[in-house]
């Protein structure tokens, strides 16, 4: 399996301009996780959805983000508008909770994103 | 809240080095704590998971021990190569959610 992949893995924008982060998980896996790393805040979780199904968003910092699972192939994580403060690592990662979630979830390579 | 302390943040040491990295949280009622590692440009890579009722786990030259009532756990490194370097980051697992510490940034040099 190739793991779990998201694009771009460099993402460069001006403030106020729209992003679009994307994942694809490990096929099979029915959870799928979003998670932002900054240098102050450390790694956070914005949200996660289970089945496609968003089950916890309460980590998504305002409504400039949103995050949607069409298929249990694809995931996007939306910014709009963007501001220099979204500026930081974007994590996806996946699992197939047989056993808990917190257990085992492997993570993408992440997409580094800078707001100018 | 649940809140998770590591340190150091940075750690430089030579090669052969036996080292202890910390992670520390507030909240002992958790399910499990895991030792990831990170690399540069790369996601995160699971070490070590020990389930709450467990005490400590090993594989290879790394060992990591919980001590959940004191809200404490530690990564050893044995014998540390400089492929080890990298950042080391713990996380505790509730029921649903991986809380994460801000990791130890470690540099073995030759």
């Amino acid at each position: 399996d190739a793991g779990v992949i998201q694009s771009p893995r460099h993402e460069v924008t001006e403030m106020g301009q729209e992003v679009t982060l994307r994942c694809k998980p490990i096929s099979g896996h029915d959870y799928l996780f979003w998670y932002r790393q900054t240098m102050m805040r450390g790694l956070e979780l914005l949200i996660y959805f289970n089945n496609n199904v968003p089950i916890d968003d309460s980590g998504m910092p305002e409504d400039r983000f949103s995050a949607k699972m069409p298929n249990a192939s694809f995931s996007t994580l939306k910014i709009q508008p963007s501001e220099p403060r979204d500026s930081a690592v974007y994590f996806c990662a996946s699992t197939d909770g047989t056993s808990r979630i917190t257990d085992t979830q492997y993570f993408g390579p992440g997409t580094r994103l800078t707001v100018l | 809240k649940q809140e998770v302390t590591q340190i150091p943040a940075a750690l430089s040491v030579p090669e052969g080095e036996n080292l202890v990295l910390n992670c520390s949280f507030t909240d002992s009622a958790i399910y499990n704590l895991q030792w990831f590692r990170q690399d540069p440009g790369k996601g995160l890579t699971s070490l070590l998971l020990i389930q709450s009722s467990q005490r400590e786990q090993t594989s290879g030259r790394l060992n990591a021990s919980l001590d959940k009532s004191s809200g404490r756990s530690t990564l050893y490194i044995a014998a540390s190569q400089p492929g080890d370097s990298a950042t080391y980051l713990c996380a505790v697992g509730n029921t649903d959610k991986l809380i994460f510490g801000t990791g130890t940034r470690l540099q073995v040099f030759p």
